[in-house]
């Protein structure tokens, strides 16, 4: 089953701009967490934000989360083209033993 | 050098064949997931286990098998059942308390000839 719901599902911009990525979600959750992948390569860890917390901040990221809305949203500010890649929200649920339930992502190109 | 590997990168394999993909971890983690993801798919769990000895199936386990008879590996095997196996396959590992996070593998892509 597929929790999460990813807007836009790809998204081109310039060096420089912001990037925005939302993710919607059906369920309570412990957490949620933001994970990026490079073409044909595995999952690299973003940012995690728990469910009692608002928004959340590492480097040139911000991530919000709106339990009573069940949406969340990545921001990247001033991108690079090093940021072209997916961007997958995934959120653990309460009572289901730490599995997480990934969204179908957004891919992001940022041209240079 | 902790990490999480598996291999091969690239298989291949004919119509009716078995085939076991490897994940090992030096993590110390007590969870091991695998995933499966199709073209401009998100990932859609086939097994996980949390502890030696234990697992569960995931979303889509029919057509795949998996042990978990050490902390360090758990191999998958997709069976002849399986009737789309083309895909790539990540493996992946945690602790287990409420705010740990996946560290993923690099992926084996597997391609039925």
């Amino acid at each position: 089953s597929q929790q999460g719901e990813e807007d836009p599902q790809a998204l081109s911009i310039q060096e420089g701009e912001n990037a925005t990525m939302n993710c919607s979600y059906k369920t309570s959750i412990n957490n949620l967490q933001w994970y990026r992948q490079n073409s044909g390569r595995g999952l690299v860890h973003l940012i995690l934000i728990r469910s009692n917390e608002r928004e959340k901040h590492s480097g040139r990221l911000r991530v919000t989360l709106d339990t009573s809305k069940k949406s969340s949203s990545l921001l990247i500010t001033a991108s690079r083209a090093a940021d072209t890649a997916s961007y997958f929200c995934a959120t653990d649920e309460y009572n289901q033993g730490g599995k997480l339930i990934f969204g179908q992502g957004t891919e992001l190109s940022v041209k240079p | 050098d902790g990490g999480i590997t598996q291999s091969p990168k690239y298989l291949f394999r004919k119509e009716g064949q078995n085939v076991t993909l490897s994940c090992e971890q030096n993590l110390n983690h007590d969870a091991m997931y695998w995933y499966r993801q199709d073209p401009g798919q998100g990932l859609r769990l086939i097994y996980y286990s949390q502890i030696v000895n234990d697992f569960q199936k995931g979303d889509i386990a029919e057509g795949y098998s998996v042990s978990r008879e050490k902390k360090e590996s758990f191999p998958l095997t997709v069976t002849s059942a399986q009737k789309n196996p083309t895909a790539f396959y990540l493996c992946a590992s945690s602790g287990t308390g409420r705010t740990d996070t996946q560290y993923f593998g690099p992926g084996t892509r597997l391609t039925v000839l």
